[in-house]
């Protein structure tokens, strides 16, 4: 696609649910990132893949939240038993390889709300 | 996390220059980076600088780097109410972006 695509624009749920949210890199692009983008913060990085494996899972908050990507390309983070300090805009992003040097592109979102 | 410092918001008139600032802590960042959001929209990024330079100009944009004080500034020549947005100052280690708060600018007629 020409940019990264998130399903969906919004989402809103009831504490304790099971969300889903996905992300459709770039195509072609072998690095994806996830982030998490509180009110008034900047995007605070999740978890990290390089093809379909995590390489850094260290901003995972907990173990509520976990993210795959089974073939390389689409990504699903999943959040279990949803609070409201969960409420946020995940935000997603991917890159052509991961060496650093390598821009890393932004999608739109998903603005989670966890009522 | 807040290992990049922003200050929160920017007010110039129309026309004239912004400049915006950023302090980051990690001296083994490779670049740093510039991203602009607006209202509802991800972010795009706008520039970018890598660790070894002082500076770069693209178009509107001058990006200045003083890796001593680990200091980056963006200045935005002839500020257009397009121009109106948060914009990010973000530090790459490897692959992992840093990212301050974000400055929101807004442009007055």
């Amino acid at each position: 696609g020409a940019g990264v695509s998130q399903t969906p624009s919004n989402k809103v749920t009831e504490k304790g649910k099971y969300v889903e949210l996905r992300c459709d890199p770039i195509s072609g692009h072998t690095a994806l990132y996830w982030y998490r983008q509180s009110l008034g913060q900047g995007p605070e990085f999740l978890i990290y893949f390089q093809g379909t494996g995590a390489a850094d899972d260290s901003g995972l908050p907990n173990d509520r939240f976990f993210a795959v990507r089974p073939e390389g390309s689409v990504s699903t983070l999943k959040i279990q038993r949803t609070e409201r300090g969960d409420s946020a805009v995940y935000l997603c992003a991917s890159s052509l390889y991961n060496s650093g040097t390598d821009t890393q592109y932004f999608g739109p979102g998903t603005r989670l709300t966890v009522l | 996390g807040e290992d990049v410092e922003q200050s929160l918001f920017l007010s110039v008139r129309e026309g004239d220059s912004s400049v915006i600032n950023c302090t980051y802590t990690d001296s083994s960042s490779t670049y740093l980076y510039w991203y602009k959001q607006e209202p509802g929209a991800g972010l795009q990024l706008l520039t970018y600088i890598f660790s070894n330079m002082d500076m770069k100009q693209d178009q509107r944009l001058t990006v200045l780097l003083n890796k001593k004080d680990k200091h980056l500034s963006l200045r935005i020549a002839d500020t257009q109410t397009g121009d109106s947005a948060i914009y990010f100052c973000a530090e790459s280690i490897g692959y992992k972006l840093s990212f301050g708060a974000g400055t929101t600018v807004t442009v007055r007629a």
